[in-house]
C-alpha cells in the first residue's frame, strides 16, 4: 500500500479559479505534513507545512490537514498562470533522526488564462 | 533569500564509474539530506546526515553510496559504481533543526548513466 496518495493529474483550470490539491496517507504515525511546488526541472519549493489538523493560511494557499480521515489539502485562491506546475505533498514521522519526507506522486496542475 | 546550490546541474557518466554530487547548503542549517527523483517517479529519501554523521538511510543508500562534509560548507554524495538505474535527478536540501524545520531543496543535479 502506498503511503501517500495523490491524484497525478493533469489538472486544468481557468485563471482566477479556486484549485484544490489532494492527498491521503496510511501512516498513522505521520505528524508532520507539508506542500511543495516543483516546477519543470527544478527542486522541490516549499509552500506550507503545518503539524496539526486544522486550516493553516498563507497569502493565497490554505492547508488543510484532516487526522481523522488521513486527507491533506491544499487550496490555492485565485488562481495565476505562474501557479501552474506540479505539487507535491509529504509527510514525516519525526523520529529526531532529520526529516525522512514520504511524498506523494505530485500533481500536476495547469492554469490557463 | 538564502539557498541550497547544487553542481553540476547535469552529469553524464559510464556505467561503473564515480560520480561526486555537490551541494552547498543553507548556512546556519544543522541536518542535510539527499532524496532522489527517477523520471515520473516520486521523489524518495535517501539519507539525512547531522553532527558529521549519517543520521538515517534508506534500503536506496547501500554501500555504493557515501555522504561526506569534507568542509564547513560542502555536503557531497558518492556512488562508487553507477549502475543505469542510478538515473535520476538528485537532490541536496538542508533543515535548521527537525521540529518545525522545513526541508529546503536545491535544484537538483540530473544524473544520466549510460
Amino acid at each position: 500500500q502506498k503511503e501517500v496518495e495523490q491524484d497525478p493529474g493533469p489538472l486544468s483550470v481557468p485563471e482566477g479559479a479556486i484549485v484544490s490539491l489532494n492527498c491521503t496517507y496510511s501512516n498513522s504515525a505521520f505528524q508532520y505534513f507539508m506542500w511543495y511546488r516543483q516546477y519543470s526541472r527544478k527542486g522541490p519549493e516549499l509552500l506550507m507545512y503545518t503539524y496539526s489538523s486544522g486550516n493553516k493560511e498563507d497569502g493565497r494557499f490554505t492547508a488543510q490537514v484532516d487526522k481523522s480521515s488521513k486527507y491533506i489539502s491544499l487550496f490555492i485562491r485565485d488562481s495565476q498562470p505562474s501557479d501552474s506546475a506540479t505539487y507535491l505533498c509529504a509527510s514525516d514521522i519525526l523520529t529526531g533522526g532529520g526529516n525522512k519526507l514520504t511524498f506523494g506522486t505530485g500533481t500536476q496542475l495547469k492554469v490557463e488564462l | 533569500e538564502p539557498e541550497v546550490t547544487q553542481t553540476p546541474s547535469h552529469q553524464v557518466t559510464q556505467m561503473g564509474q564515480e560520480v561526486i554530487l555537490r551541494c552547498v547548503p543553507i548556512s546556519n542549517h544543522l541536518y542535510f539530506y539527499w532524496y532522489r527523483q527517477i523520471l515520473g517517479q516520486k521523489v524518495e529519501f535517501l539519507v539525512s546526515f547531522y553532527n558529521n554523521e549519517i543520521s538515517e538511510k534508506s534500503e536506496i543508500f547501500d554501500d555504493q553510496f557515501s555522504v561526506e562534509r569534507p568542509d564547513g560548507s560542502n555536503f557531497t554524495l558518492k556512488i562508487r559504481s553507477t549502475k543505469l538505474e542510478d538515473s535520476a535527478m538528485y537532490f541536496c536540501a538542508s533543515s535548521p533543526g527537525v521540529y518545525n524545520s522545513p526541508l529546503h531543496f536545491g535544484n537538483g543535479t540530473r544524473l544520466t548513466v549510460t
